[in-house]
């Protein structure tokens, strides 16, 4: 039933080491986004991907790969955590981008720690 | 620069009327949303406005002035559920959904 959902939910890990979060929605959509929540709460677009290609690619490190196998899923490798990339990470989806009133939903988030 | 300001905070009573601002500058308007978002929980889609007034949806309605770079939130009846991040996004000219930082609502009793 879930429409976007994320793994996994939680994440701690060390400094250095390598993480990926996955993504699936199941609702059909066009359009996938990564977003980053940091601790001040803001809602900050990293990666949108429209039918399997990259079309929005905000300025985040090149650390950050997202991986987009099928229109279905839209997954984010990050190499070399640092202590900064610590916050909750939101994958989206809607039915195009540009589109008049298309809305977001989002998956339930994860959250990253890095120690 | 692109910009959305919106009360980091606000408090209301339950059963009251609570209005939460959003004021924007972006470059290029398409469109105004508001989404919901509970502690710990993803956001949730509440709103949409493109065009100038108010457009109601049950206990909640939001207001949108282009010309002002303006839009409310208002929250009718509140009910302790309520309690939450109330965020605030602009689709400026590229399509790109622009996000304040959003307003911590406070229901007491």
């Amino acid at each position: 039933d879930t429409a976007v959902s994320q793994t996994p939910k939680y994440l701690v890990t060390q400094m250095g080491n390598d993480k990926s979060i996955k993504c699936e929605q199941n609702l059909g959509h066009d359009t996938m986004y990564w977003y980053k929540q940091d601790s001040k709460k803001f809602l900050k677009i990293m990666f949108s991907y429209n039918n399997k290609e990259l079309i929005i690619n905000e300025t985040v490190p090149n650390r950050f790969s997202p991986k987009s196998p099928d229109k279905a899923h839209l997954n984010l490798h990050i190499n070399s955590l640092e202590l900064g990339d610590s916050a909750v990470y939101f994958c989206a989806s809607s039915h195009q981008t540009g589109g008049p009133s298309e809305t977001q939903y989002f998956g339930p988030g994860t959250r990253l720690l890095v120690l | 620069g692109q910009n959305i300001d919106q009360p980091t905070e606000m408090t209301a009573t339950e059963g009251a009327i609570v209005q939460i601002n959003c004021t924007y500058q972006t470059s290029g308007f398409n469109g105004l949303f508001w989404y919901q978002q509970h502690a710990g929980e993803a956001p949730t889609f509440l709103s949409y406005n493109v065009l100038d007034g108010l457009e109601e949806k049950g206990r909640f309605s939001s207001f949108l002035s282009r010309s002002k770079g303006y839009s409310y939130l208002l929250l009718k009846e509140l009910q302790m559920k309520d309690s939450a991040s109330y965020l605030c996004a602009v689709w400026d000219s590229n399509y790109q959904l622009i996000w304040g930082a959003g307003t911590k609502l406070i229901i007491k009793p």
